[in-house]
């Protein structure tokens, strides 16, 4: 399968704990994106980063979020000290090009991340 | 205004059906649009893109009016497989031309027997 790869599907962690979250983008794209779904509401943009390279973090929470793609590896979202509104579906997207592209992203399957 | 507003439905048709759907959003300078359909539980996917007054393909037809900034999309003889959440999609306001979409909140489209 050549798509957005995502894992895992379903997450459960208990309030103070941490939750990784892995991307892999389809083949031969470089740039990846982090959307986060939460119950009844529309996706909403995170993060958008490049291999190594952060490139607009303007929709992460200032605390507990952090985000990387590393030059080797997936990208990884990671929550720590979740609390129960962090309960929601976090869906990663791809592209085969950054600035300048309009066209489609590519979405995996999402992370579904359950705070208890 | 929201970026990108849209009427969320249920919307609840027999098979055969027309439908249509509204989106209206508040960044003037946006040159394209898409429609994406998201099933239950499972990732959003590209049903249309527009770029300039309208796009067809097969039973579905996106519309765009850039003066009343509104974007529609009819779906003709709908078919039990339509049943999915519809999302207006609309690069986010600032000029960024990359993947930083805002993503409407969605039309619940039913097609019944």
């Amino acid at each position: 399968n050549a798509g957005v790869m995502q894992n895992p599907r379903h997450l459960v962690r208990r309030r103070g704990q941490e939750a990784r979250l892995r991307c892999s983008p389809m083949k031969g794209h470089s740039h990846v994106y982090w959307y986060r779904q939460l119950p009844e509401e529309g996706l909403k943009f995170m993060v958008y980063l490049q291999k190594e390279n952060i490139i607009d973090e303007s929709g992460m929470p200032k605390e507990r979020f952090s985000a990387e793609f590393p030059k080797e590896g997936p990208s990884i979202l990671r929550i720590q000290q979740v609390v129960r509104g962090d309960s929601a579906a976090y869906f990663c997207a791809s592209s085969p090009r950054g600035q300048g592209y309009t066209g489609e992203l590519f979405f995996g399957e999402g992370s579904r991340l359950t705070v208890l | 205004r929201k970026e990108v507003e849209q009427d969320p439905g249920p919307f609840n048709v027999p098979e055969g059906a027309t439908v249509a759907f509204n989106c209206t959003y508040s960044n003037s300078a946006s040159q394209s649009f898409f429609w994406y359909r998201q099933d239950c539980r499972k990732e959003p996917k590209l049903l249309m893109s527009v770029y300039s007054s309208g796009n067809e393909d097969g039973r579905f037809t996106a519309q765009l009016n850039r003066a009343s900034q509104y974007i529609s999309l009819l779906i003709r003889d709908s078919k039990l497989s339509d049943s999915a959440t519809y999302l207006c999609v609309v690069p986010v306001a600032g000029g960024t031309s990359y993947g930083k979409l805002t993503f409407g909140q969605g039309t619940i489209l039913t097609v019944h027997p």
